[in-house]
């Protein structure tokens, strides 16, 4: 069972928009920065979203993410064939003694 | 660009020490990076393991800490990920991965992940 909640899967026809929740707590969500990695099947998680809101250099600008207060969300505009992938929302838990990175489940997202 | 690779035994005994080294190349280990360990076992989601810099500390996941220890050897410009008394819930592709900043929940360069067998 992992920390963070999100659905296991959306989908959506190519050029619509989805939107992935990642649902925590004010121990982890609440207070701290969030991520969202992309991962392609039988390949590494690749940066999308950092510092919740921002995008490495080369991520196009139709993935956003945003966050109020105990939860988060990562947006697709445009949907693409090529965004057929599982998405990872990540942030730090500091419930415990040694605060830990902790991830979501992971989202699989179709294009219909 | 950096690169990271893994390199190890894909098959350990239960009960026995999984032991992982992971490659850097393309840039240096002695930089204001934490070099980490992230895991996927099959089917399922991703698992942060841990995280050290090259002057040696480490931060580690609560959930796994009395098994892990990491290491750094900038000589040689690797780290290592070992893990104790594994059992097959240990069955995973390990990654290692780029933090750049202790205990920011993003990788921005990972390893292409190496699959490891817990098996008799």
């Amino acid at each position: 069972q992992s920390v963070l909640t999100q659905p296991p899967s959306v989908s959506a026809a190519p050029g619509r928009k989805v939107t992935i929740s990642c649902s925590g707590s004010s121990s982890n969500i609440g207070a701290n920065y969030v991520s969202w990695h992309q991962q392609v099947p039988g390949t590494a998680p690749k940066l999308l979203i950092y510092d919740t809101d921002k995008r490495p250099s080369g991520i196009p600008d139709r993935f956003s993410g945003s966050k109020s207060g105990t939860s988060a969300t990562l947006d697709i505009t445009g949907l693409q064939t090529g965004d057929e992938a599982d998405y990872y929302c990540g942030t730090l838990d500091s419930s415990l003694s040694d605060p830990s990175v902790v991830f979501g489940g992971g989202t699989k997202v179709t294009v219909l | 660009q950096v690169q990271l690779q893994e390199s190890g035994p894909g098959l350990v005994k239960p009960s026995g020490t999984l032991s992982l080294t992971c490659a850097v190349s393309g840039g240096s280990i002695i930089s204001s990076n934490w070099w980490s360990w992230v895991r996927q076992s099959p089917g399922k989601g991703l698992e942060w393991i841990g995280q050290i810099y090259h002057s040696g500390s480490t931060n580690y996941n609560p959930s796994l800490k009395s098994r892990v220890i990491m290491s750094i050897d900038t000589s040689k410009k690797q780290f290592s990920l070992r893990l104790s008394f594994v059992t097959a819930a240990d069955t995973a592709v390990y990654y290692c991965a780029i933090q750049r900043v202790e205990l920011l929940p993003y990788f921005d360069y990972w390893g292409q992940g190496m699959l490891v067998t817990v098996s008799s």
